[in-house]
């Protein structure tokens, strides 16, 4: 059973347009991060939240934690072609990070 | 460039055999992780080495083993191999103890034929 469930799996879409993926869990997480993966590369840490409720921006991408801290969204303004890769969300519990496995974004020009 | 350097990027090997993956961290991490990505299990924790001695075990079978060495570097060996073992295996390190901001290596690629 996987710890953190991911949604979509697998999105592509249009550059220019918005997208949203979610990261769901039972479980309550201290912090939750969410890395980019590209092909042949390992997982790049994005950011990190920590508060219930907290919302960052990271130029186009803007991470969502939720107020009970069991789940979180990324959401990308007017996509990128860069932005294609494989968004992990990880849980931060027990001093360990727990991954889901992924949410896959195409982009397409 | 994360600073994890992982060795070899591409293996390929038969089943019954052995190998031995390696990772050197980031300058200062004292912290090595070890994962397995494949495409139907996503990112399992293997196993965790802080400072050379072992601090938490995952999802690592038995036929799998590791070590962190005196100057931080770390393997990680996988003996009887079988094809189900073909995967991603990633190395991460991190300054301390907590897993709170891993750096990934790029990963070795291992197909067992």
């Amino acid at each position: 059973t996987q710890l953190l469930e991911q949604s979509p799996q697998f999105l592509s879409i249009q550059e220019g347009e918005n997208l949203t993926v979610y990261c769901n869990s039972s479980s309550v997480f201290s912090s939750l991060q969410w890395y980019r993966q590209e092909p042949g590369e390992g997982p790049v840490l994005l950011v990190t939240v920590v508060t219930g409720g907290e919302v960052k921006k990271l130029k186009r991408l803007t991470f969502q934690f939720g107020d009970a801290r069991k789940d979180s969204s990324l959401h990308i303004t007017a996509a990128q072609p860069g932005d294609t890769g494989l968004y992990l969300c990880a849980g931060v519990g027990n001093n360990r990070l727990a991954f889901g496995k992924g949410n896959q974004v195409v982009v397409i020009p | 460039d994360s600073g994890v350097t992982q060795t070899p990027k591409h293996l390929i090997t038969a089943t019954g055999q052995r190998v031995t993956l390696r990772c050197s961290p980031r300058s200062g991490d004292l912290s090595v992780y070890w994962y397995q990505q494949s495409l139907d299990q996503g990112l399992q924790f293997l196993i965790q080495y802080y400072n050379g001695e072992e601090r938490a075990k995952g999802n690592i079978l038995e036929r799998f083993s590791a070590q962190q060495f005196p100057d931080l570097h770390s393997e990680l060996n996988l003996s009887s191999l079988e094809l189900g073992d073909s995967a991603l295996y990633f190395c991460a390190s991190s300054a301390r103890q907590r897993e709170t901001e891993a750096f990934f290596g790029q990963g070795t690629r291992l197909t067992v034929v």
